[in-house]
């Protein structure tokens, strides 16, 4: 079984509607990323969380939020969707101390 | 956190060729890592590296941290066709509170 799962892998939502994606990490690790993917631009990071009562904006926080719901969950939310929105967003996971980061297969959002 | 200078940021090669990357900074880092993500994927870790001068092998991979800190290079030798894939330099700072920042990739096209 992979050690980070996320659900949905992909997703196609109308502009306006709410969308939740959930990670879960069986590694026993205490932190926990959100990042987006972009053509030509890398991974950029959207929250982080360094334990369950850490929440933390990465560069692009706007327009999302996250919530830590146990050590081995963290869920990322886009309120209100908008097309400028649509990416792969990839679940990572580190140890405490480690700076090696574990990534999730990613989930393909799609905002039409 | 900063963006890396990646390179090149594609490359066609020849099967049983070897090939470098490479990726810099402004700043100085305490880590590199290197990452390969295959289509519908997540980043994988290839390889870590924690100390100046560092020459770190994994397979037919081999990555060394730059004597200066603001710099790394990934080196593939004999390529294969399962070489292809994007590779992703990441690095992380001292003052960074362990985020790491991504270089934008290098894709990998394998000519058989």
């Amino acid at each position: 079984d992979a050690d980070v799962t996320q659900t949905p892998r992909n997703r196609i939502t109308k502009t306006g509607k709410r969308i939740m994606l959930e990670c879960s990490q069986t590694k026993g690790h205490d932190r926990m990323y959100w990042y987006r993917q972009d053509p030509g631009l890398g991974l950029r990071l959207i929250y982080y969380s360094f334990d369950v009562k850490d929440i933390n904006k990465g560069e692009i926080s706007d327009g999302y939020s996250v919530s830590r719901q146990a050590q081995a969950k963290f869920s990322l939310s886009l309120e209100s969707a908008i097309p400028n929105q649509t990416a792969l967003y990839f679940c990572a996971t580190s140890p405490a101390g480690g700076d090696e980061q574990y990534f999730g297969p990613g989930t393909r959002l799609t905002v039409t | 956190g900063q963006q890396l200078n990646q390179s090149p940021q594609s490359m066609f090669i020849q099967e049983g060729e070897d090939v470098s990357m490479n990726c810099t900074s402004s700043s100085i880092f305490n880590t590199w890592l290197w990452y390969k993500q295959d289509p519908g994927e997540g980043p994988v870790l290839l390889i870590a590296l924690y100390k100046a001068g560092e020459l770190t092998s994994n397979g037919r991979l081999t990555a060394q941290f730059g004597i200066t800190r603001k710099d790394s290079f990934l080196n593939i030798s004999a390529s294969i066709p399962s070489d292809v894939g994007i590779y992703f330099c990441a690095g992380q700072e001292w003052s960074n509170d362990y985020k790491l920042s991504f270089g934008a990739g290098t894709t990998v096209t394998v000519r058989a």
